[in-house]
């Protein structure tokens, strides 16, 4: 009902390999941001993009990486991937305000 | 910088009871409070959100918080609980000029016997 979508849902890669998880949402969201939840915990703010630029970064090293697209998706990427990424990766999206903003259902990553 | 804390990690309650989760925050200024609730394998769905004005807030699925600013806290509560209310509940604190930025809680998992 939100209308945003992530894929895949679940993917497995070893540790130091790279991966790409995608993000798309509806027409009109100008933000995104990404987060990582790791079993047990609570969400934690890994980055968002504004209009296609970054706009705040939590403590997260720069092998996490983001893109932006004009047709309103977005791409995580993390490089050298280590065991303790292994997660799932949520995105929100929406209009830069707190009053509209949308989760997608997520991406399982688990780094072996 | 904002954080908040959820002392409750699990909590356990027949199905027909009420229920309260806490939240406390940690921010200089009036933040802006939100409840999460999400179910195995599932995104985050908001239940309620406070911005500024009525210090109580109702949201969907009957359930309501209250802000409580001389106690830096945000409880959910619901009066009745039902059997598909049995899920993982997430506090979560913005704050003005955040962006959409959330600073998230670690969680309250609830059960719920029937």
């Amino acid at each position: 009902e939100t209308g945003v979508t992530q894929s895949p849902t679940h993917l497995i890669k070893t540790r130091g390999q790279q991966v790409t998880l995608r993000c798309s949402s509806q027409s009109g969201h100008n933000t995104v941001s990404w987060y990582q939840q790791a079993l047990g915990q609570g969400p934690q703010f890994i980055f968002q993009y504004y209009r296609e630029e970054e706009n705040g970064r939590g403590n997260f090293p720069p092998r996490f990486s983001g893109l932006q697209f004009p047709n309103y998706s977005s791409e995580l990427n993390v490089n050298a991937l280590e065991l303790d990424d292994s997660a799932l990766y949520l995105c929100a999206t929406g209009t830069d305000s707190y009053n509209e903003q949308f989760f997608g259902p997520g991406t399982r990553l688990t780094v072996l | 910088a904002q954080s908040v804390t959820q002392p409750d990690i699990h909590i356990t309650v027949s199905e027909g009871a009420s229920l309260e989760l806490r939240c406390n925050y940690s921010y200089g200024a009036t933040p802006y409070l939100f409840w999460y609730v999400q179910s195995p394998g599932q995104g985050l769905q908001l239940l309620l959100k406070y911005f500024s004005g009525d210090t109580l807030v109702q949201g969907i699925k009957g359930f309501e918080a209250e802000f409580k600013r001389s106690q830096s806290s945000f409880n959910l509560r619901k009066p009745s609980v039902h059997w598909s209310d049995a899920a993982e509940y997430f506090c979560a604190v913005g704050y003005t000029g955040g962006g959409n930025k959330l600073t998230f809680g670690t969680g309250t998992q609830l059960k719920v016997e029937l």
